[in-house]
Parts: structure tokens; C-alpha cells; sequence
């Protein structure tokens, strides 16, 4: 049971624009998600992380936004860069279980 | 403080060894996990330690595989009787649990081949 999906395996964007990476959710659990950015043969690198009681937290050219009733998160990157070519991975977690369920990540690849 | 780290980063071995990873997480932190991550997945949640108590197990924990925290500091996985099927990349995590949220920072990873 795939209870964090990421539908898109792939995405494309030109230097420049605005990458949307989404996620969906099964455990209405679910309370702390979180963003992960993965280089090939590196470990995750956390990006971003918003809990329950937002709907939007924004660091830097990262936005991540919250839909709750859709059990829907997305993260937004502006404006893209080539560096941001990675395997990105959406996570959550809830309180009192403290391990983190991973989605199956999405590649996006920057076009200069 | 230059975060988490593991040793080996690299680990073949033949069908039936055993073998043994280490992680060394961020000095401060109280919680370390171990997540496996296989080809096309995302990583998936082994155990976990608050100190050097383990807190939960997931059912992917086989008795042959075993972790620990003596000390509460560094950790060791520890896989027996090795099998094709244990190929992976193993990851550790480690976090310092502040209001309620708990935000892991991962470790290289350990990739291990079994021949």
C-alpha cells in the first residue's frame, strides 16, 4: 500500500521557469511532510518541511504548499536552476510514529 | 559539524557473508535511523533509536539483520547470512526532536552488493 505517491516520474523544465513537483497522500494521519532532494550515489538532502497546521512555508526560491482536504502537497521552485536537476522525494511522517514514509520520487531535469 | 556519516560508502560481498555498516550522526542529535533504498524507491524505513534504546523495528527487519547504539552515539547494522536480495543502498538518518517535529538529515549511504 503506497500510501505517499508521486505520480510523475519525470519532469522537464527550462532554466529560468517554475518547477511544480507533486505529491499525494493516503494516511489522514499523516501531520509533518517534507522535501528531499537526491543526487545520484548521495544520500537525501532535506529542502523543506511544513506540518500540518500550515498551508504554505517558503524558504528561499522554495515554496511548499499544503491541501490538506485534497491530501495534496507540491513544491514549487523558482525560478529553476541547473543545479536543481535531482530526484526529488516527498516525505511525511506523524507524530507518535516518527519514521518517514517516502513517495517514489520525481527526476527534474533543468534545461539550460 | 559536517553531518551525518557512514562507513563503508561501498560494501561487496559473496552470497551468505556477513556484513557490517557504521553510522556517525550529527553530535547533537538524539534519534538515528536506518532507512534501505532499492532501485526505483524511495527509501523505506528500517528502525530507529531515541538514545541508545531501539524504539521499532519494521517488519523488513529480518533476524538476520540486527542494529545498535551502544552508547547512544555512532550505530552499527549488522547483516547475516547475506542474500542477492539484501542489495540496497542503506541510509542513516539522524534527527533532534524539537515541538514535535522531527526533521532527518541523511547520511552518503552504504551501497551494498551481494554477489
Amino acid at each position: 500500500d503506497q500510501q505517499v505517491k508521486q505520480n510523475s516520474p519525470s519532469l522537464s523544465v527550462q532554466e529560468g521557469r517554475i518547477s511544480i513537483l507533486n505529491c499525494d497522500y493516503t494516511n489522514s494521519m499523516f501531520d509533518y511532510f517534507l522535501w528531499y532532494k537526491k543526487y545520484p550515489a548521495e544520500g537525501p538532502t532535506f529542502l523543506i518541511s511544513i506540518s500540518s497546521i500550515k498551508d504554505k512555508n517558503e524558504d528561499g526560491r522554495f515554496t511548499v504548499f499544503l491541501n490538506k482536504s485534497a491530501k495534496h502537497l507540491s513544491l514549487h521552485i523558482v525560478p529553476s536552476q541547473p543545479g536543481d536537476s535531482a530526484v526529488y522525494f516527498c516525505a511525511a511522517s506523524d507524530f507518535g510514529n516518527e519514521k518517514l514514509t517516502f513517495g517514489t520520487g520525481t527526476r527534474l531535469t533543468i534545461i539550460p | 559539524d559536517t553531518g551525518v556519516s557512514q562507513d563503508p560508502r561501498h560494501k561487496i560481498t559473496k552470497r551468505g557473508q556477513n556484513v557490517t555498516f557504521r553510522c556517525d550522526p550529527i553530535s547533537e542529535h538524539n534519534r538515528l535511523y536506518w532507512y534501505r533504498q532499492t532501485l526505483g524507491q524511495g527509501p523505506e524505513f528500517l528502525t530507529y533509536f531515541q538514545n541508545e534504546a531501539q524504539l521499532e523495528k519494521s517488519r523488513l527487519l529480518s533476524d538476520r539483520f540486527s542494529a545498535e547504539r551502544p552508547k547512544g552515539s555512532f550505530s552499527t547494522l549488522e547483516i547475516q547470512r547475506t542474500e542477492q536480495g539484501d542489495s540496497a543502498m542503506y541510509l542513516c538518518a539522524s534527527s533532534l526532536v524539537t515541538g514535535g517535529t522531527d526533521t532527518q538529515y541523511f547520511g552518503p549511504g552504504t551501497r551494498l552488493t551481494v554477489l
